[in-house]
């Protein structure tokens, strides 16, 4: 992606939490997106921060520094089936146009 | 509400064919996005129609082009196939303004193999 971040892999145990990190170049870039895209199917919409600081949405949040082109989502109590690719997706200046990272594989472990 | 559908689900091509894709967006949504997606790649944004014009293009060659039809539908067009054209084509619609503004919905995608 276009100077966009994130790590390749993560590994984390059921029931626990992780947190996925995101940065990205700060021009052009309005608020930020997360989808989650399971192996061999299409990206879904999980969360948009559009204003800096935590968006809560049940086991998922998702927080935004706009001026520190950071992001990172948080996923507590982890499932199995949250294993899947996370991908941090900075819409490109007018918020229409979205642009993907390469995204993170997260692999939960019993 | 239907969801957003693409066709083919498959195809093989040989290199220098040309191909199209095709994309009818969820009912409501005006806008449509097209995205490549190689093997453990985030999708990459090819270009986007808005009101049947192009409105925004990533970095890719000419001989990808698209049309947006009266109905919100989309066709995605590559000429002069090469092999790294081997991809994920996703299509993405989304709706401009109002609630849920540019929240993409994908379809399924279509896999394109160039030999």
């Amino acid at each position: 992606g276009q100077n966009i971040d994130q790590p390749t892999e993560m590994t984390a145990t059921e029931g626990a939490i992780v947190q996925i990190n995101c940065t990205y170049q700060t021009s052009g870039f309005n608020g930020l997106f997360w989808y989650q895209q399971h192996a061999g199917e299409a990206p879904t919409f999980l969360s948009y921060n559009v204003l800096d600081g935590l968006e809560e949405k049940g086991r998922f949040s998702s927080f935004l520094s706009r001026s520190k082109g950071y992001s990172y989502l948080l996923l507590k109590e982890l499932q199995m089936k949250d294993s899947a690719s996370y991908l941090c997706a900075p819409p490109l200046g007018s918020a229409s146009k979205i642009i993907f990272g390469s995204g993170t594989r997260l692999s939960i472990r019993p | 509400e239907t969801g957003v559908t693409q066709s083919p689900t498959h195809l093989i091509k040989t290199r220098g064919q040309q191909v199209t894709l095709r994309c009818s967006s969820q009912s409501g949504h005006n806008t449509v996005s097209w995205y490549q997606q190689a093997l453990g790649q985030g999708p990459q944004f090819i270009f986007q129609y808005y009101r049947e014009e192009e409105n925004g293009r990533g970095n890719f060659p000419p001989r990808f082009s698209g049309l947006q039809f009266p109905n919100y539908s989309s066709e995605l067009n590559v000429n002069a196939l090469e092999l790294d054209d081997s991809a994920l084509y996703l299509c993405a619609s989304s709706l401009a303004g109002g609630e849920g503004a540019n929240v993409l919905t994908f379809g399924a995608g279509s896999r394109l193999t160039v030999l």
